[in-house]
């Protein structure tokens, strides 16, 4: 069961920014940094952010995270047609020994 | 290229077994911690187990518990799974994942690098 709480939907058109955020608890997101994953249709999650805000190389700068307390949040700037996906937060959850995965938003380019 | 190619998935019944492998490529296997991961179908990503690069510290879920266990051959270069006692909430298309530990004052963790992933169907 999904541990992490995002917004099943975002959108926007494109050149918009769109934000979408994940919410947590002290055992994980209050604890540890949080990472995010991009999915497309019929693809494995891809690595977009960790350790709350850094970008692995190769992913647009376009994409930002940030962290606050027990909550975390992903935008996409200048969002593109290939933007859309879903999107699932995660980090390490220190009660459950374990990674914790947000619930996932998909996000639609109008 | 670093790579993760999943193997051994299948229909099986409920109640039966299933081991899946992962075979990896492209890096020093045996320096890095291990992951599954499932995602059932149309459903969101489920974390499944961990284990440590040398296999002493191994962590599950507690939707598996008791009935998967995760090993390793870092000669071999592949991480399995070995699932007991299947269930029809176990249908799921599994991920092996790598894992990484960095450290900058403080630990962080994350996965960065994931295979396609091999179906696993229980269903009678």
């Amino acid at each position: 069961q999904s541990v992490l709480t995002q917004p099943p939907s975002a959108s926007g058109t494109p050149g918009q920014r769109v934000t979408i955020s994940c919410s947590g608890s002290s055992s994980n997101i209050g604890s540890n940094t949080v990472n995010w994953y991009q999915q497309l249709p019929g693809t494995p999650p891809k690595l977009l952010i960790y350790n709350n805000n850094q970008r692995p190389s190769g992913v647009p700068d376009r994409f930002s995270g940030s962290k606050s307390g027990t909550s975390a949040s992903l935008a996409i700037s200048g969002l593109q047609s290939e933007d859309e996906a879903d999107y699932y937060c995660a980090a390490w959850d220190d009660s459950l020994n374990g990674y914790v995965f947000g619930t996932g938003t998909k996000v639609t380019v109008l | 290229e670093v790579q993760l190619v999943e193997s051994g998935g299948g229909l099986v019944q409920p109640g039966g077994s299933l081991r899946l492998s992962c075979a990896a490529s492209g890096f020093t296997f045996s320096s890095y911690e291990m992951n599954w991961v499932r995602q059932a179908p149309g459903k969101g990503l489920e974390w499944v187990s961990y284990i440590s690069s040398s296999g002493d510290t191994i962590y599950y879920a507690d939707s598996v518990k008791g009935r998967f266990t995760i090993s390793r051959d870092n000669a071999k270069n592949s991480l399995y799974l070995q699932m007991n006692s299947l269930r029809a909430e176990d249908t799921a298309l599994y991920y092996c994942a790598r894992d990484i530990l960095g450290s900058g004052g403080y630990y962080y963790y994350y996965m960065d690098v994931w295979g396609k992933g091999t179906t696993v169907t229980v269903s009678s």
